[in-house]
């Protein structure tokens, strides 16, 4: 069965620094991979995805993710973080041939200082 | 706007009366599904549908009920609610085309209390 583990479940970042957000996922074969951010009170949005092919993958609002299968990771970054992307974090795994089920890790809460 | 509505935005319940919360979505997905949240345990799905007509158990099923009558709406009912049911409910589609895995569209959710 897959599984993801976020093991970060808060972090501060100061605004302007980099950011990385670790997720790494317990499965057979190729994943697929998604990062989803949830402001406060609201639902998930989606921020980038990784099916196949390059795995270096970009998102919206300028971040990106690198899709690692020999350390089963799949990192969200960004070179520069705006007080803007304060919010929650999940990464998500979905396996082939099982419909569209997904498996949510336990969410990363970023804070960002001024 | 195109997209996933659920009703009611937030209720407060009293232990061992039924409810139902709405999720209708608008983009003719043939997926649909519902996830609890709670803190620290990040999203757990409670049932879902692959298609019209056709309902799954997800990972925290118990104590939940779905049905899939059309493609636009799936339902989600606590027949007999408990405070530990208390959470907040997200609904979600996506379309399934074959065996690939398309991005999931979530709703707002409702945020439920049972006392």
């Amino acid at each position: 069965a897959q599984s993801v583990t976020q093991p970060d479940i808060h972090i501060t970042v100061s605004e302007g620094a980099s950011l990385e957000l670790r997720c790494n996922y317990s499965y057979g074969a190729t994943p697929y991979l998604f990062w989803y951010v949830q402001s406060p009170g609201q639902g998930l949005q989606l921020l980038l995805k990784y099916f196949s092919g390059d795995t270096l993958v970009q998102g919206i609002k300028g971040f990106e993710a690198e899709f690692k299968r020999s350390q089963s990771s799949f990192n969200l970054r960004k070179p520069s973080v705006h007080w803007s992307d304060a919010a929650e974090y999940f990464c998500a795994v979905g396996a082939y041939n099982q419909g569209g089920k997904l498996i949510f890790g336990q969410g990363t809460e970023l804070s960002v200082k001024p | 706007t195109a997209g996933i509505t659920q009703a009611p935005t937030s209720q407060i319940l009293a232990a061992g009366r039924s409810m139902t919360l709405r999720c209708t979505q608008d983009m003719r997905h043939n997926a649909m599904y519902w996830y609890r949240q709670d803190l620290g345990l990040g999203l757990r799905l409670i049932h879902y549908s692959n298609t019209a007509g056709t309902t799954g158990k997800g990972e925290v099923p118990d104590g939940y009920s779905v049905s899939r009558a059309n493609t636009d709406d799936f339902p989600l009912t606590l027949a007999s609610a408990v405070p530990s049911q208390t959470s907040v409910y997200f609904c979600a589609s996506s379309e399934i085309r074959g065996s690939s895995n398309q991005p999931q569209h979530f709703g707002d959710g409702t945020r439920l209390s049972i006392l």
